[in-house]
């Protein structure tokens, strides 16, 4: 079966520092990788989205990684800010399945002062 | 900007009840989901639409239904409620076109306890 395994569950970091965040993924072949950011009690909000041909994409200070050898992604959060703190999913769209999605777990971030 | 709306951020209902999930979308897309979404499982599919009258059974259809009577609207629908359907549920509509590179847009979520 299909599967998005993300580590840490949860991470507590300072703010202002740099965090990395993983996935592992099985699914294959996929169409594109997919990474959310989820507030408290608010929906999945698109933080970047890369193809099987990419290897690295930034939305600010997010960088997602991506490696199609390995099946592994990670997001890197650089000079955290309090407001960082959320849930993040990492989502992959297998190849040729239109809209369905295959979701990971999530890792929960919190940004102490 | 688009937006998908859940008509409520909380419910809370009893066992036994029937239940209505309401979910409307400005983008006029045809695609319309339904996930819920429970601690460490990640977010699964339980029915979605590509088009009005259209429905097909996700991963975890049972104890679900849905109604797509215009393209703008879905409605999830818990026939009896029961306990082990607490949880946060959401509505989502990606853009159309098969294998598509733009984002799901996620509706807030509707934190549903059932006693």
């Amino acid at each position: 079966k299909n599967q998005v395994e993300q580590s840490p569950q949860s991470l507590i970091i300072l703010e202002g520092k740099n965090c990395t965040l993983q996935c592992n993924y099985t699914v294959s072949p996929f169409s594109n990788l997919r990474w959310y950011k989820q507030d408290t009690g608010r929906g999945p909000v698109s933080l970047t989205i890369m193809t099987f041909s990419e290897n690295t994409k930034s939305n600010g200070r997010y960088t997602a990684t991506l490696d199609a050898d390995t099946k592994q992604s990670s997001l890197h959060i650089t000079a955290s800010q309090l407001s960082d703190s959320a849930s993040y999913i990492c989502v992959v769209s297998p190849y040729n399945a239109g809209n369905m999605l295959t979701f990971g777990g999530g890792t929960r971030l919190m940004v102490k002062p | 900007d688009v937006k998908v709306t859940q008509s409520s951020r909380y419910l809370v209902k009893r066992t036994g009840e029937k239940v209505f999930l309401e979910c409307v979308q400005d983008m006029d897309h045809e695609n319309m989901f339904w996930y819920r979404q429970d601690p460490g499982l990640g977010l699964r599919l339980i029915y979605f639409s590509y088009d009005v009258k259209m429905k097909e059974k996700g991963d975890i259809p049972e104890g679900y239904s849905v109604s797509r009577e215009k393209k703008e609207r879905f409605s999830l629908i818990l026939e009896s409620a029961s306990t082990n359907q607490t949880s946060m549920y959401l509505c989502a509509s990606p853009p159309p076109g098969a294998r598509s590179n733009q984002p799901q847009h996620f509706g807030d979520g509707t934190r549903l306890s059932i006693l």
